[in-house]
């Protein structure tokens, strides 16, 4: 059972747009939403977080928003560069639960 | 800090041989996870293990697979006997506290094939 579900699998966009991924969880005991940014070769890395008492965070050209009701998050990145492609995993994380949850992961390109 | 090292990198091996796969945690940090990454599923969680002890190894797939942590600074996981369906790329994690806002970070992984 697939308890984060991530959209889309892979995408496309031109340099300086902005990249949209979106997530959406079943589990209402998640507390805890990680972003992780992943090149080839190497393992995944935290990029940002949320708590789901906030509705957006913002650091630098990235953006998570939050909307507990729906239970989804997204990850937008503004002035998408070509350093940026890679692959992205949302996930999440319960109270007192030490196993991170992951989506299936996003292919980012950003073409010049 | 060097961060997880895990060896080997690459290993390609033969249907039914034995593979040991090991990483070596950030040190001071006290919990420890392995991760197994196909296309088909994703990333899975296999077995933590919280201060060298195992705590829930409900993610391993088969009694095939015995991971261990004999001291603070290495681990193992292992396949006996290896089957084509193993081939994955697997990685090992660790972090302080156990959180993903207390330095989780993750190693490079071993691409293993089975052939």
């Amino acid at each position: 059972q697939q308890q984060v579900k991530q959209s889309p699998q892979s995408l496309i966009v031109q340099k300086g747009g902005i990249s949209i991924i979106n997530c959406a969880y079943e589990n209402t005991a998640f507390d805890y939403f990680p972003w992780y940014q992943q090149f080839p070769g190497k393992g995944p890395a935290l990029l940002i977080a949320i708590r789901p008492d906030v509705s957006e965070k913002k650091e630098g050209r990235f953006t998570i928003s939050f909307n507990k009701s729906a239970k989804q998050f997204s990850l937008h990145i503004m002035d998408s560069q070509p350093g940026d492609s890679a692959t992205y995993f949302c996930a999440a994380i319960g109270t007192g639960s030490y196993q991170l949850t992951f989506g299936k992961g996003t292919k980012l390109s950003v073409i010049p | 800090d060097a961060g997880v090292i895990q060896s080997p990198r690459h290993e390609v091996t033969e249907m039914g041989q034995e593979v040991t796969l090991r990483c070596k945690p950030i040190s001071g940090h006290d919990y420890l996870f392995w991760y197994r990454q196909t296309m088909m599923r994703g990333l899975e969680l296999l077995i933590y293990f919280n201060n060298n002890v195992p705590i829930d190894d409900s993610g391993m797939p088969e009694d095939r697979f015995s991971a261990k942590m004999p001291n603070a600074s290495f681990s193992t996981l292992k396949i006996q006997p290896s089957e084509p369906r193993d081939s994955a790329v697997y990685f090992c994690a660790s972090s302080l506290i156990g959180r993903p806002n207390y330095g989780y970070t993750f190693g490079s992984g071993t691409r293993l094939t089975v052939v």
